[in-house]
């Protein structure tokens, strides 16, 4: 069991380049969640997939989409990178909505230059 | 939405010493109470949660208690030890989970 993979697991980019995060889990859990995390902002919730076919914003979508692929896979989006947006990205999974725990992938570190 | 305190920011012990981190949440509908611990350059793995329903959690040297009504939690973690260092979140579920800041533990030895 890998548990949740994310690709890659470093990034540069230019500011104005598009890119695409990869996050995909193996446990069979039905709710996907992207965070970001900067230093002293704790874990803030970008975008989460509730179960497949639904996405919802969360506390900091601008500047972001997601694609919830299947089951599985759950995609991150860059349209447009700006330097505000280096950060390290964390993608997680649960069994469900509520009272579960969450398992993490490695997190990408994207760096917007 | 949810609002998490989290408290100390950095807090260094040394080894054997007890450490006790505390959180207050602002939704009083939050149900659901999961500490993470980060080690440096890793991934954030859950340590122990606890639900509303019950006040006090225990886990080998980690034990959570939860105050409903002052709307407040905390982490205990007892005869510390180095690999214990690391940075511990909180967080609170209501619609989604929110964490808190994190909190910067140090033992040493």
């Amino acid at each position: 069991n890998a548990g949740v993979t994310q690709t890659p697991k470093f990034q540069v980019l230019k500011t104005g380049q598009s890119m695409t995060l990869q996050c995909a889990q193996d446990m069979n859990h039905n709710s996907m969640y992207w965070y970001r995390q900067d230093p002293g902002m704790g874990l803030r919730l970008i975008y989460y997939s509730a179960s497949e076919g639904t996405t919802d914003k969360g506390e900091v979508p601008n500047g972001y989409n997601v694609s919830r692929l299947n089951k599985r896979e759950f995609s991150l989006r860059l349209e447009s990178a700006a330097p505000s947006q280096t950060s390290v990205y964390f993608c997680a999974s649960s069994e469900a909505q509520g009272d579960y725990g969450y398992t993490f992938g490695s997190g990408t570190r994207l760096t917007v230059v | 939405g949810e609002n998490v305190e989290q408290h100390p920011s950095t807090l260094s012990v040394q080894e054997g010493d007890s450490a006790v981190i505390k959180c207050t949440y602002s939704d009083s509908a939050s149900n659901y109470f999961p500490w993470y611990k980060q080690e440096l350059g890793k991934r954030p793995q859950l340590i122990i949660d606890i639900r509303s329903n019950v006040g006090e959690k225990k886990d080998q040297r980690i034990a959570v208690t939860l105050n409903k009504t002052a709307k407040h939690f905390s982490l205990h973690i007892t005869e510390t030890q180095p690999e214990d260092s690391a940075v511990y979140f909180c967080a609170a579920w209501t619609e989604d989970l929110t964490f808190g800041k994190g909190t910067m533990l140090l033992v040493s030895p």
